[in-house]
């Protein structure tokens, strides 16, 4: 099993829905974070949870909202999807302590129509 | 206003040649810099990283050097492979404060 987990790989939803992108990690780190990808302008941080208490927004948190459940859960909602928000998106974790190095899941492919 | 800038979109080398990823940054309270790659259909994935109290970090055939006083770090592939062809993203972090800042990437293609 991989050690972040996105569901779904790959979602298509229509404009004004509400969307949840689900990760779960096994890596057993306390931070979580949530990245979209776009064409040409690199990875941008949209929210990060250093524990379950603890959520901030990121760059570009507007239209957003996450939900740590557990220190292995970490989801992020679109409360009403518009097609700006098709992206990729990818969840990441890390261990406070180590390094900073990142372990990232394979991806959300988003297209809102 | 972009913080950790990669101008090359695209890199094409030669395989066994040397490949050199630039990255500029502007925020003098980064402390700590990573070079990730990502293929297509996969997460980034962790390949170096240096402290700023470092001026050269070397794993194998990577290196990244760099010059705190130009904002300026690049990644040394020497030589270059074939399975090296991918996206290369440079990225910052404040002492660790907050999530990592990176750059838009670089495209390296690895030509036989």
């Amino acid at each position: 099993d991989a050690d972040v987990t996105q569901t779904p790989r790959n979602r298509i939803t229509k404009t004004g829905k509400r969307i949840m992108l689900e990760c779960s990690q096994t890596k057993g780190h306390d931070r979580m974070y949530w990245y979209r990808q776009d064409p040409g302008l690199g990875l941008r941080l949209i929210y990060y949870s250093f524990d379950v208490k603890d959520i901030n927004k990121g760059e570009i948190s507007d239209g957003y909202s996450v939900s740590r459940q557990a220190q292995a859960k970490f989801s992020l909602s679109l409360e009403s999807a518009i097609p700006n928000q098709t992206a990729l998106y990818f969840c990441a974790t890390s261990d406070s302590w180590v390094n900073y190095g990142y372990t990232f899941g394979s991806g959300t492919r988003l297209t809102v129509v | 206003d972009q913080q950790v800038k990669q101008n090359s979109p695209s890199l094409s080398v030669q395989e066994g040649r040397i490949s050199i990823l630039n990255c500029d940054y502007t925020n003098s309270m980064f402390d700590y810099f990573l070079w990730y790659k990502k293929y297509p259909a996969e997460g980034p994935t962790f390949l170096i990283s240096i402290s700023s109290i470092k001026d050269k970090n070397e794993d194998g055939r990577f290196t990244v050097f760099l010059n705190k006083s130009a904002k300026h770090l690049s990644l040394h592939i020497v030589p270059s492979q074939p399975g090296d062809s991918a996206v290369y993203f440079c990225a910052a972090s404040r002492g660790g404060a907050d999530g990592l800042t990176f750059g838009k990437g670089t495209h390296l293609i690895i030509q036989p």
